[in-house]
């Protein structure tokens, strides 16, 4: 079955960098994008951006460009998200998600729970 | 203004329908999209609801009751959820979502009350 397992929670100072993995599983990793997906305390849904594991290319939502960067490692089916110079308003949990042929978010990852505190 | 704009709240009977809706930004036409929804409740991951672009363009995801709908209301430039026969366990926050200018956007999520 289709999983997508992410790496741990983790608390960041203002200014540091945060990178989360998300390790696929369940199907051919290279045939769908990787979605990427946060969540603040208590908010909506924000799209980040994506990465077709095949090619490496990526897009980001325009309020982050500059600031992310998202990368696959082939060798073991693993997309990381990095976002760097760390506000407090970026704590949120942050979410993998696979893109479906028809479904833009089929599967989810559990969440990984980012806190940025001095 | 948002591209994407869903009511904060809505409230209905248990065995009453209900209307989320999912306003489009004014210069963009709601007809040409697909529009998907999801939901999610307190503690869960989203899960995919269904996508609706018109009566013959439309998918309902696995498992979802038929009471969940999918519709649009051109007059409003809006995407409709609509939920019939409301039970207490489909409270929740529903979410759509558009692929606009080769991006995902989202709107800001409905809580919806069964009370």
């Amino acid at each position: 079955q289709v999983q997508l397992a992410q790496s741990g929670a983790e608390v960041k100072k203002p200014g540091a960098s945060l990178k989360v993995s998300c390790k696929a599983s369940g199907y051919t990793f290279s045939d769908h994008h990787i979605q990427w997906v946060r969540q603040a305390p208590g908010q909506g849904l924000e799209w980040m951006g994506w990465i077709n594991p095949n090619s490496g290319g990526t897009k980001s939502a325009e309020k982050f460009q500059g600031r992310v960067t998202m990368t696959r490692d082939m060798s073991i089916n693993t997309a990381y998200l990095e976002l760097s110079g760390l506000k407090y308003d970026d704590t949120a949990v942050y979410y993998c998600a696979r893109e479906g042929p028809e479904v833009p978010f089929d599967y989810w990852g559990h969440g990984t729970l980012v806190t940025v505190s001095s | 203004q948002p591209v994407v704009t869903q009511p904060t709240s809505l409230s209905a009977s248990p065995g009453a329908s209900a209307k989320v809706t999912c306003s489009l930004r004014s210069g963009i036409n709601v007809g040409p999209y697909r529009i998907y929804w999801y939901h999610q409740k307190p503690g869960s991951l989203p899960r995919y609801l269904l996508t609706y672009k018109s009566d013959s363009d439309n998918q309902q995801g696995s498992g979802v009751p038929s009471r969940f709908s999918g519709s649009k209301d051109l007059s409003t430039n809006a995407g409709l959820l609509l939920i019939s026969g409301l039970r207490s366990e489909d409270e929740a926050d529903y979410y759509c979502a558009i692929w606009y200018r080769s991006t995902w956007v989202f709107g800001g999520g409905t809580k919806l009350t069964v009370l």
